[in-house]
Order: C-alpha cells, then structure tokens, then sequence
C-alpha cells in the first residue's frame, strides 16, 4: 500500500545552524507533498507544501525540494532558532484521491 | 470561521463504555479526517468521508465507526472503549491542505 518514509526520527541542531529532513513516498500518483509542523499540545499545522510540477518553493527560512524521478522530498529550515523546536511531518497526497499518507516525524531540537 | 471545532477536549472512559466525539467543520470541505495520535508517534488514519454519504476504514479502524451527518459534521463512535484506545484524537478537513482540530485528549482505564 501507499507509504511515505521520514528521517530521521530525531534531530538535535544548535541554534543557527540549518536542518534537513527527508521523505521518500511510494506512490507515483502522489502530487501534493505538504509539511506540518506540530508544537507540544497543539495541533499539526501546514508550513509549507509543494505541487509535483515544481522542483523547489522557499518561503522565509523554509524551503522545500522535490524529486519526483527518485520520489523524495525534503524539508529545509536555515538558520534555526529555538521556537523551530517541534515535530515535522512530512505528506504525500494524491489530489485526485482522498487520502493523505503521513510520515512518521521527526522530532527537532534548537538548542539556543 | 471557526474552522474544525471538535468536542469534547477531553474525556477520561472506564473500560467497556461508549461514547462519541463530535467534528464540525465550516469551510465547505468535502473530505473529512479522523486520525489518532499515539505518544511519541505519527497520525495514523481510522476513517474518512470523501463527501456527504460516504464514508471509508483507513490503516485504523477496528474499534470505531464514523457518521457524517452532514456535510459540515463527521462524528466518530467507541462502542467498547479499550484501554488501547486512550490516545489523541483529530478531527481534519481538506481541500488541498489538511485542516486540523484541536483534539480530544481520551483516556481509557
């Protein structure tokens, strides 16, 4: 069935530094890959996304990349500060569908 | 616009009781979402309603069923809560983006 794949499960970067997560997803029908971020408590909400006609989108200090030959997306975030510190979870959806397959997340640290 | 409203917020059940948690969503949205999320884990999906009538099992559902009432509320029933169950549970729409409620936090004991 359909899968999407997250790593890594944790990662503990100083503050200023940049961070790098990466998704592999199975279904080649997939054509919306959002990320949401998920601070203690709350609930997951988008930060970024992007369409499979597009190779790259950057909004302020986030960026994501797509490639759709090998079937990854990642999630970059530069010059972290401590209020980045939550988990990200990666998607993969196919718009003509009705489900979105979550990764696992990976639980981020900015350590000030 | 309240977006997806869920209710309750939090619901402590002794084994083998029931209960429902209400879902409401006021966007217009087709597709509704009902995941549960585990400490430490991701969102694994019980059931979906692609539109107003149907509704579909995702990875999740033994233990739930799901009514959508209507278009805006999608309701999701414990007949026989286990402690299993205690979890966090959200309630989402979707268009292209998922919009999330805030969750019920429920514990089963």
């Amino acid at each position: 069935g359909e899968n999407v794949e997250q790593h890594p499960s944790t990662l503990s970067v100083q503050e200023g530094d940049s961070a790098v997560i990466k998704c592999t997803y199975s279904d080649s029908a997939s054509n919306y890959f959002p990320w949401y971020k998920q601070e203690l408590g709350k609930r997951p909400q988008l930060i970024i996304d992007i369409r499979s006609n597009v190779g790259e989108k950057k909004d302020q200090r986030i960026a994501v990349t797509l490639n759709k030959t090998a079937k990854h997306f990642s999630l970059h975030i530069t010059e972290t500060q401590p209020e980045d510190s939550a988990v990200y979870f990666c998607a993969a959806t196919y718009t003509g569908g009705f489900k979105t397959i979550f990764g696992a997340g990976t639980r981020l640290f900015v350590k000030a | 616009n309240a977006g997806v409203t869920q209710t309750p917020k939090f619901q402590v059940l002794k084994t083998g009781q029931s209960m429902t948690l209400q879902c409401a969503q006021d966007m217009n949205h087709n597709s509704m979402y009902w995941y549960r999320q585990d400490p430490g884990m991701g969102l694994r999906l019980i059931y979906y309603s692609a539109s107003e009538g149907t509704t579909d099992k995702g990875e999740v559902p033994n233990g739930y069923n799901v009514s959508r009432l209507n278009k805006r509320e999608f309701s999701l029933r414990l007949e026989s809560a286990a402690p299993s169950q205690t979890s966090v549970y959200f309630c989402a729409s979707m268009d292209y983006e998922q919009y999330f409620g805030p969750g019920t936090r429920l514990t089963v004991t």
